[in-house]
This record gives C-alpha cells, structure tokens and sequence, in this order.
C-alpha cells in the first residue's frame, strides 16, 4: 500500500464548474500536507500547503484536511482550461507524493 | 530570488555510463531533496540533504547516490546506468526546518539511457 493515495483519473470538470480532488495517507505521524500542480512537462508547482485540520482557502482553491479521517481534498471553484493539469498530493515527514489527479477542464 | 536551477537539462548516455547531474537550491535554503519520475511509477523520492548530510533516503539501489556541498548545492550520480534509470530527475529546495517547510522545484534533468 502506497503512502499517499489519489485517484489518477482523468477527471473531467465543465469550465466554470468545481472540481474536488481526494487524498488520503497512511502515516498519521505526517502533520503537513501540500497540493503541487505539475502541466505536462514541466515540474511541480506549489498551490498550497495546509497542517490544521478544516479548511483553508486562497483564491480559488479550498485544501480541506481532516486528520481522524486521514484524507486531503482540493477544491478548485470556477475551473478554468488552464487548471488542465495534473495535481499532486503530498505528507511532509519523508516527503511522500500521490501519483497524481489528472484534472481536465472542457471548454 | 532566483528559483533552483538544475544542470543540465537533458542528457543522452548509454548503458553501462554513469552520470552526475546538478542542482542549486534558492538561496538561504539548507535542504535538498531528488526525486525520480517516470510515467510508470509517479514521483519516487531519492534522499535528501540538509546541511551537506543525508538525512532521508527512499528505496533506491546504491547505483544512486548523492552528496551536499557547503554552499548547499548538491550533485546526484547514477552509476552503471540502466535503461530504467531513464526518466525525469527533479530536484527540490527548502528551508529543511518546520512543519510548514515547503519543497519547490526546479524545473529536471531529463535523462535518457539508450
């Protein structure tokens, strides 16, 4: 069993449309979370970290973290063509990364 | 601030080579960590250095290995290189300190073995 689960997808989101994003971990030792976006080709992009449980907001991402539960999701509101990308979860201690949600806006 | 720079960013070797591949963290930061990522099996965490010592290392064979210099910078070799060791090496940077310490990347060394 892998350390950081996401599902790989695609997941397919309308323009303008709310995309929702699951991770869940196994170490409950680990007290940090982060959400890299990656494009094709290129590298991983910080969008946020969170480390208390609720929810934290900036722009149009929501990380939401829920520590009896043991999973992080990602919400990305008004989803754009250019959010088109894969989104990358990972838990602090030794760094350990999901194998990614790849997130496709449609026009 | 300059961003973590890697050197360089494509590289064609053979079989049996070795390779030694480069990475300059954002200044001020202490640690550096590598990660391999191929289609197949996602982003897979090498080591990490902090303060020119390995602190963490992921499940890699001893063909991998790395070190940090005092100025932070820190170089990865791949010894007797495999067709498998083609992918894309990335290198991240932080403060190595603190719940909150953030990893940002730089932009990889795409290696192809043939």
């Amino acid at each position: 069993q892998k350390e950081v689960e996401q599902n790989s997808g695609p997941l397919s989101v309308p323009e303008g449309a709310i995309a929702s994003l699951n991770c869940t971990y196994s170490d409950r030792g680990s007290q940090s979370f982060f959400w890299y976006r990656q494009y094709s080709g290129k590298s991983p992009e910080l969008i946020m970290f969170i480390y208390s449980n609720g929810d934290k907001e900036d722009g149009r991402f929501t990380a939401q973290l829920n520590k009896a539960s043991q999973y992080v999701s990602l919400l990305i509101r008004d989803s754009q063509p250019s959010d088109s990308a894969t989104y990358l979860c990972a838990a602090s201690g030794k760094l350990q990364f999901g194998a990614g949600t790849q997130v496709v806006v449609t026009p | 601030k300059a961003g973590v720079t890697q050197t360089p960013r494509y590289l064609i070797k053979t079989r049996g080579q070795q390779v030694t591949l480069s990475c300059s963290p954002i200044s001020g930061h202490r640690s550096v960590s590598w990660y391999q990522q191929t289609p197949g099996q996602g982003l897979q965490f090498l080591f990490e250095y902090f303060s020119e010592t390995q602190r963490n290392k992921g499940n890699f064979p001893g063909r991998f290995s790395g070190r940090q210099f005092s100025n932070s910078r820190s170089e990865m070799n791949v010894s007797t290189l495999e067709l498998g060791d083609s992918a894309l090496y990335l290198c991240a940077s932080s403060l190595g300190r603190g719940r909150t310490d953030t990893q940002y990347f730089g932009p990889g060394t795409r290696l192809t073995v043939l």
